[in-house]
């Protein structure tokens, strides 16, 4: 267990929906990121949360955002959903002070399906 | 631009000895690590180099070569619960994120 839990596990919705994933870091962890992993593709990066400001942007859709609140947990917000959002969706914590490396520790992840 | 390569799929019985191979073109680089993730999991942090050479942690070792954008993962006496996805991830410079390949899945044999 890496201290960092998302929720739901699993998601079913339909095109053109919207959903919200949530993620609450490990203790302590002031970085968040979202990652969005598909079958055939590695782990992509989204966006990176730190203290609550947005510090670092991948390859993340317009029809997708996040934010970071007071209390650190991180939602990410999946608008006008199409069959190729289908992925898992992992959220991810680290904090210079905590772990060797300032290495990320991921949560259980979201299943996300859309029918 | 940013890339890195594994190879797709790999065997090994049981108490061998497996190399993973990960090359990388980055722009930039702070630092390079190895995930293990098992099929529908979260993947769990191995190992992590940023200077040339190699770590030794327990049964897996991992080697980086920072001028020829290599490294690899050793991983000795396998064991059935080995059978994961090796993640190769790279820190380019200023910044936290991680860039990862599209992982190495190893199936282990009886």
């Amino acid at each position: 267990d890496s201290g960092v839990t998302q929720t739901p596990k699993h998601l079913i919705t339909a095109t053109g929906q919207r959903v919200t994933l949530r993620c609450s870091p490990r203790s302590g962890d002031l970085s968040v990121y979202w990652y969005q992993q598909s079958l055939d593709q590695g782990l992509q990066f989204l966006i990176q949360y730190y203290n609550g400001e947005e510090r670092a942007k991948g390859n993340i859709l317009e029809r997708f955002s996040a934010q970071q609140f007071p209390d650190l947990h991180s939602e990410l917000n999946l608008s006008s959903l199409e069959l190729g959002d289908s992925a898992l969706y992992f959220c991810a914590s680290s904090s210079p002070t905590s772990g060797s490396y300032n290495e990320q520790f991921f949560g259980p992840g979201t299943r996300l399906t859309v029918l | 631009g940013q890339n890195i390569d594994q190879p797709t799929e790999m065997t090994a019985t049981e108490g061998a000895i497996v190399q993973i191979n990960c090359t990388y073109q980055t722009s930039g680089f702070n630092g390079l690590f190895w995930y293990q993730q098992h099929a529908g999991e979260a993947p769990t942090f191995l190992s992590y180099n940023v200077l040339d050479g190699l770590e030794e942690k327990g049964r897996f070792s991992s080697f980086l070569s920072r001028s020829k954008g290599y490294s690899y993962l050793l991983l000795k006496e396998l064991q059935m619960k080995d059978s994961a996805s090796y993640l190769c991830a790279v820190r380019p410079e200023d910044t936290d994120k991680l860039i990862f390949g599209t992982g190495t899945r190893l199936q282990v044999f009886p």
